[in-house]
């Protein structure tokens, strides 16, 4: 596609179950990156990969957040247990190498998850 | 680590009036600055970005910022608002030290009224 693409849009769960979800980068990035958007908290970063290197996890809040990247493409955020503090909007990013290293990524629309 | 603070979480204001909005960073090396926008309904897309040289860059739909670096600010402006720059606008800034991640700020919601 064009953009950046994310599923679902919109997800609703229980607390204490698991969710996934996916981004569909732009074609040809390398570079993918997922953030949190809460309200008055601005955009808090939570995993980034590039290519086949392993991973920056840094911003991940807890062991219950895990991502993976498969064939250098697809990305899947998944949240385990989750908690009423885990509502957010989810958005992921990509960009070229290049385009990382210079900020200029480009975002999908997000995934808003509401955890009752 | 670096942070970014932007200081006006909601402004108001009448179309044709002027903007400013402000941000600092707290870094004492090399910046990469950035200003973010978010429309109603859309993703958010790059509106200006600051490397080196010019410290006044010119963005998209007649904003500008000025990076200083004394004061670590990069406050974005625009002379003349109209009611389609209604947005939310977020700072943001990638350092020598803090690999490829921007840090954001928490963003200014910005209602322009008619």
């Amino acid at each position: 596609g064009a953009g950046v693409s994310q599923s679902p849009s919109n997800k609703v769960t229980e607390k204490g179950k698991d969710v996934e979800l996916r981004c569909d980068p732009i074609s040809g990035h390398t570079a993918l990156y997922w953030y949190r958007q809460s309200l008055g908290q601005g955009l808090e970063f939570l995993i980034y990969f590039q290519g086949n290197s392993a991973p920056d996890k840094s911003g991940l809040p807890s062991d219950r957040f895990s991502a993976e990247r498969t064939g250098g493409s697809v990305s899947t955020l998944t949240i385990q247990r989750t908690q009423q503090e885990d509502s957010a909007v989810y958005l992921c990013a990509s960009s070229t190498r290049t385009g990382g290293a210079t900020g200029e990524l480009f975002f999908g629309e997000g995934s808003r998850l509401t955890v009752l | 680590a670096q942070s970014v603070s932007q200081h006006n979480h909601h402004v108001i204001l009448s179309e044709a009036a002027s903007l400013e909005l402000g941000c600092n960073y707290s870094y004492g090396g090399t910046v990469n600055l950035f200003w973010y926008v978010q429309y109603p309904g859309q993703h958010l897309q790059l509106l200006l970005k600051y490397f080196s040289g010019d410290p006044l860059v010119k963005g998209i739909k007649g904003f500008e910022a000025e990076f200083i670096k004394s004061k670590f600010s990069f406050n974005l402006r625009k002379p003349s608002v109209q009611w389609s720059d209604t947005a939310e606008y977020f700072c943001a800034v990638i350092t020598t030290g803090g690999g490829n991640k921007l840090t954001f700020g928490t963003g200014t919601q910005l209602k322009v009224e008619l």
